[in-house]
């Protein structure tokens, strides 16, 4: 069981499609992330939110448009995309970007990822 | 920024030995290090971390060792069983940027049975 849910788990998409990844967790988590995964590498940042605010956006093209709409959900809106965007896509919540007084971090909670084939 | 080294990049064992992965980091600045599995087609699971401040933690066959003067910390794992077969990502906390996480490459463990 994980405690982050993802939606759709496997998604396929045309090039001029649009569609969107869904997130949800009810931790009480306050920060929010997406990653991407390509085969056989590691977990790339793309996006940080922070109490419902973007903080980080690692360079990400336009064509990723990532919401917060409230503290419990985060989505990923895809339009455009190109096949070299496909990837397992990881949605991960921690309990606060910005830790406590010694800036000591949290651990990340990852969902099971959606599957996104560009074709 | 932050650049995170692992190795080795694949590693086999028998099973019952010990198995031992290291990294490096090169921000001195970092201040969390959390050791993450993957299983096939799952999702990364953090199976224990360490903090800038301790020099190591263990969890039952799981140990991790911080060296902050030399900037490495390794993963050790006792009496390897074919289920800890998976990737093992090492990551250091990056906080200059906003306090994100980056990853090392990965090591595949393989436990021969």
């Amino acid at each position: 069981d994980t405690e982050v849910t993802q939606t759709p788990k496997h998604l396929v998409m045309g090039m001029t499609n649009k569609k969107s990844l869904k997130c949800e967790q009810h931790m009480g988590h306050r920060a929010m992330y997406w990653y991407k995964q390509k085969a056989k590498k590691p977990p790339e940042l793309m996006f940080v939110y922070s109490y419902e605010k973007l903080s980080i956006n690692e360079s990400v093209p336009s064509r990723f448009s990532p919401e917060c709409p409230n503290s419990s959900l985060l989505n990923l809106h895809l339009h455009a995309l190109q096949p070299e965007d496909s990837a397992l896509y990881l949605c991960a919540s921690s309990r606060d970007s910005f830790g406590t007084g010694d800036t000591s971090n949290s651990p990340l909670h990852f969902g099971n990822g959606t599957r996104l084939t560009v074709t | 920024g932050e650049n995170v080294e692992q190795h080795p990049s694949t590693l086999s064992v028998q099973e019952g030995d010990s198995a031992v992965i290291k990294c490096t980091y090169s921000d001195s600045a970092s201040n969390y290090f959390p050791w993450y599995k993957q299983e096939l087609g799952k999702r990364p699971q953090l199976i224990i971390d360490i903090r800038s401040n301790v020099g190591e933690k263990k969890d039952q066959r799981i140990a991790v060792t911080l060296n902050k003067t030399a900037k490495h910390f390794s993963l050790h794992i006792t009496e390897t069983q074919p289920e800890d077969s998976a990737v093992y990502f090492c990551a250091a906390s990056w906080t200059r940027g906003g306090n994100k996480l980056v990853f090392g490459a990965g090591t595949i463990l393989r436990v021969k049975s």
